[in-house]
């Protein structure tokens, strides 16, 4: 069975910088030949797209709404990928969740979300 | 404003039918495969069909999904008090090269 376990809840001030992380398991999971995604939920509000990476070669793709407000890496070696914020805003406060891209170009898999906190 | 456009609010009493919908464009939906989620307050997101018409795994067949052009729709039968929450449809765009999600509808048992 494939997992993604993302890291714990962040309590983070405005302008401080942040990166979450997702890593993947599972048997049989190459992590390296699968894309995942990152997903945003503000409070109270629906499920937005930010970006997609391939840990193969680190092609990403973001969500325009969301591209130059965050970065989305990935280290293959350890089957990570990131979501890094280098300025954060009170906006930001939200669940992340990363998920995994399978059949029919559709998430197969999702992790348990991150809760960001941002307040002064 | 979602690219793929679903009610805000649907309702039903116990034992109705109720069917959300989902509509999108050639770019997503007229062309790939929809999932459907079901969110429980403060849960994530509980996948309950996928590419299009499948129930995932343990999801009672009260619960099923149709695809037809660049449309979808979520039918519940027997609606009962726990099916209570927000849905969300979901599909890969292929102009955005990225996934879309609809607004979401807050479906309540009356």
């Amino acid at each position: 069975e494939v997992q993604l376990v993302q890291s714990g809840a962040e309590v983070k001030k405005p302008g401080e910088s942040l990166k979450i992380s997702c890593v993947g398991s599972g048997t049989g999971y190459t992590f390296d030949n699968y894309w995942i995604g990152w997903v945003r939920q503000m409070p109270g509000k629906g499920l937005e797209w930010m970006g997609i990476i391939y840990p193969g070669d680190s092609d990403t793709r973001y969500n325009p709404s969301f591209e130059g407000q965050v970065t989305i890496s990935a280290d293959k070696s350890i089957k990570t990928a990131y979501l890094q914020w280098s300025s954060l805003r009170a906006s930001d406060s939200a669940i992340y969740y990363c998920l995994r891209r399978g059949w029919e170009l559709l998430p197969d898999s999702w992790g348990q979300g991150t809760l960001v906190t941002v307040s002064s | 404003q979602s690219v793929v456009t679903q009610p805000p609010s649907a309702s039903g009493t116990p034992g109705q039918r109720v069917t959300i919908s989902c509509s999108g464009s050639y770019s997503n939906i007229g062309s790939n495969s929809v999932n459907w989620y079901q969110q429980l307050p403060g849960t994530a997101p509980k996948l309950i069909i996928h590419i299009n018409n499948k129930r995932a795994s343990g999801v009672p067949d009260r619960f099923s999904g149709f695809k037809s052009g660049t449309s979808a729709s979520l039918a519940i039968s027997g609606l009962q008090s726990e099916d209570e929450a927000d849905y969300y449809c979901l599909a890969w765009d292929d102009s955005l090269n990225g996934w879309v999600f609809g607004g979401g509808t807050k479906l309540t048992v009356l």
